[in-house]
């Protein structure tokens, strides 16, 4: 069974803080996604990573980072975190090509 | 924003009733994909329709997909209880981008 994990379901944190979500995928998948989602807004693509080490910003760069290092790992970083960053934050991946995406079970993120 | 919009936002059907959920987008697409996501969970993908297809089904889905005027339709028929969840409309844009719309909220009554 194809699995994408959330390091965390649910996750507080202080404003300013350094915050790492980590997300891993066991499918050899190409591609990575990192999407928000808040009531009345849908999911808001962040990042996403089409391979190692490569990435492009998605819609709501502003206030986050990401690495991948490795294939099947792609973390998001807020580097200091605000309370207007409190959110469900939701990974994804999908193989190349016209595929359907994976998604983890999501990380709900509060900042206080 | 590329994001679609999906219509209505928010929708409420006795079990048995048939439930249509409309995607509108902005951009051109490679592919159409629907996701369903349960209360606080993660998506799960539902169908998917290329760009040169104009309807798909899978068991008690019918998708269509109109590129001129850049929109899609869900039906579920014969509705469940358990179909209660949101669902989103999600475009393959360039370069692997893909964008999802606000969802719509569907509730099915016993």
């Amino acid at each position: 069974d194809v699995k994408v994990t959330q390091s965390s379901r649910y996750l507080v944190k202080r404003t300013g803080e350094k915050v790492f979500l980590e997300c891993v995928q066991d499918m050899d998948h190409e591609n990575m996604f990192w999407y928000r989602q808040d009531p009345g807004l849908g999911l808001r693509l962040i990042y996403f990573s089409y391979d190692v080490k490569m990435k492009e910003k998605g819609d709501i760069p502003e206030g986050y980072s990401v690495s991948r290092e490795k294939k099947e790992r792609f973390s998001l970083i807020l580097e200091s975190a605000s309370t207007n960053q409190t959110s469900m934050y939701l990974c994804a991946s999908r193989s190349g090509g016209l595929t359907e995406a994976f998604f983890g079970q999501g990380t709900r993120l509060t900042v206080v | 924003s590329q994001q679609g919009e999906e219509d209505p936002q928010a929708l409420s059907i006795q079990e048995g009733e048939n439930a249509t959920m409309n995607c509108s987008y902005k951009t051109s697409i490679n592919n159409l994909q629907w996701y369903r996501q349960n209360s606080g969970r993660g998506l799960v993908h539902l169908i998917l329709i290329r760009s040169n297809e104009r309807e798909k089904h899978s068991g008690r889905l019918r998708v269509t997909l109109d590129t001129s005027k850049k929109s899609s339709s869900l039906l579920i028929t014969a509705s469940r209880a358990a179909d209660t969840a949101s669902y989103f409309c999600a475009t393959d844009q360039k370069a692997q981008k893909l964008v999802f719309g606000q969802g719509t909220r569907l509730t099915i009554n016993p």
